[in-house]
């Protein structure tokens, strides 16, 4: 079991209805991000949270909407989805750290287990 | 544009057999490379390498950076069926503050047959 829960696991809905993703991380770490991970294609960053700011969002339509309301949860705000979008979504979190000797950070990311979403 | 591939996109191996995974890159800002390990949901990490030539070892698994050829190896020893999974590789390419991106390679599908 990893440190980086989400929930729902699965969840099915229309494309008029709002519902939203839950992260939560009991790793102390201090940036969360959202993935989406359709079939056959790489891991795609949607955003990312740096102590509750948000640092990046990669061109993600605005029926997504990310809240970080502080740096050991993450929320997706869903709304108004398209069938394109079923996908399992992963959240991760990671902290910052220095190498040492040579001085510069480097972060690995630790994942949920993601939500499998299925818009009809 | 970033760009990380991973090959074989899939492979089948008998119990016991050595693979050997392959992960290149082009990309602006590079910092590390990563490999996970997913198997049902959550990938899981395995690796992280950012130095060229330095083996990194977990067991059976090891892995090895060139990053003037700009690629990653994932070598998997005496395969066991608990090794099938689809093992992904990230390259980590920005750093700002403490949050880091990851470009992802579309993975290796590891099966391993009795």
């Amino acid at each position: 079991e990893t440190g980086v829960t989400q929930t729902p696991r699965h969840l099915v809905m229309g494309m008029t209805n709002k519902k939203s993703l839950k992260c939560e991380q009991h790793l102390g770490h201090n940036a969360m991000y959202w993935y989406k991970q359709s079939a056959k294609k790489p891991l795609e960053l949607m955003f990312v949270y740096n102590f509750k700011e948000q640092t990046e969002n990669n061109s993600v339509p605005s029926r997504f909407s990310p809240e970080c309301p502080n740096s050991s949860h993450l929320f997706l705000h869903l709304h108004t989805l398209q069938p394109e979008d079923s996908a399992l979504y992963l959240c991760a979190s990671s902290r910052f750290r220095w190498s040492g000797t040579s001085g510069r950070a480097y972060n690995e990311q630790f994942f949920g287990p993601g939500t499998r979403l299925t818009v009809l | 544009e970033d760009k990380v591939v991973q090959s074989p996109l899939s492979l089948v191996v008998h119990e016991g057999d050595t693979v050997t995974l392959n992960c290149s890159y082009e990309v602006t800002n590079f910092r590390s490379l990563l490999w996970y390990k997913q198997e049902k949901k959550a990938p899981t990490f395995l690796f992280m390498l950012t130095s060229s030539g330095i083996e990194k070892k977990s067991g059976r698994l090891s892995s090895i950076l060139d990053k003037k050829e700009l690629f990653s190896i994932l070598n998997i020893t005496a395969t066991q069926t608990g090794d099938s999974a689809v093992y992904l590789c990230a390259v980590v390419l920005i750093n700002t503050g403490t949050a880091s991106k990851l470009t992802f390679g579309t993975g290796t599908r590891l099966q391993v047959t009795l």
